[in-house]
């Protein structure tokens, strides 16, 4: 079946760095896309969503894109700081459908 | 007020015996769902209520599975007889109803079989 994955496994950055975390999407009838965080011992945590009638959504130091052209969908963080070091998800929702899918998942390792 | 809570938050079993989880949605989340996580996968979904009403079960693995949610309130899965491949950490998840709404995840259970 068709299913959302993810480029990178894992992405070390430098505190104060800027973090893209990408994701390829399969399913181009998708019109909901939500992006969770995942911290060790934790369930995902809702970070920002993105409907498909938009290309950009900013969040607090958080930017969602998505091109619908080429099914993707990105996650910029701005100035990473340690506390984002986790698991970040993406998941997309098809139409009419309550059910987040989600891809593999990215860790995003922050160094001081 | 209250997040979707989980119990037990680990739980380490011989294969063969029986596990049940439970959880308990937010109060007054009409939605609810089950995912599991295998090490370094993704999510996967398992099945969805609609207060007490099975919506969708398309992702129960198999019939060693079941789900139940009494009332409409907590939800409980049990695994019986478990097997070495139903490690992994199953999520909940509850939403209010609409299509349109976030859902939180509890913190999780995570089931090793031994």
């Amino acid at each position: 079946g068709e299913s959302v994955g993810l480029h990178l496994p894992t992405l070390s950055v430098q505190e104060g760095d800027n973090s893209i975390i990408n994701c390829a999407y399969s399913n181009s009838a998708s019109d909901y896309f939500i992006w969770y965080k995942q911290e060790s011992g934790k369930g995902p945590q809702f970070i920002i969503d993105i409907r498909s009638n938009m290309d950009k959504r900013q969040g607090q130091r958080v930017t969602v894109l998505l091109n619908k052209t080429v099914k993707h969908l990105s996650l910029q963080i701005a100035a990473t700081q340690p506390g984002d070091s986790a698991v970040y998800f993406c998941a997309e929702r098809w139409p009419g459908s309550y059910i987040p899918t989600f891809g593999r998942g990215t860790s995003l390792i922050v160094h001081p | 007020e209250a997040g979707v809570t989980q119990f037990p938050s680990h739980s380490v079993i011989e294969k063969g015996q029986t596990v049940t989880l439970r959880c308990d949605p937010i109060s007054g989340h009409d939605n609810l769902y089950w995912y599991r996580r295998v090490m370094g996968k993704e999510i996967k979904f398992l099945l969805h209520f609609v207060k007490e009403s099975k919506q969708d079960e398309s992702g129960m693995p198999n019939n060693r599975f079941l789900a139940e949610r009494t009332g409409g309130t907590y939800s409980t899965l049990k695994v019986q007889p478990a097997e070495l491949e139903d490690s992994g950490v199953y999520f909940c998840a509850s939403s209010q109803q609409g299509s349109g709404t976030e859902a939180f995840f509890g913190q999780g259970t995570r089931l090793t079989v031994v």
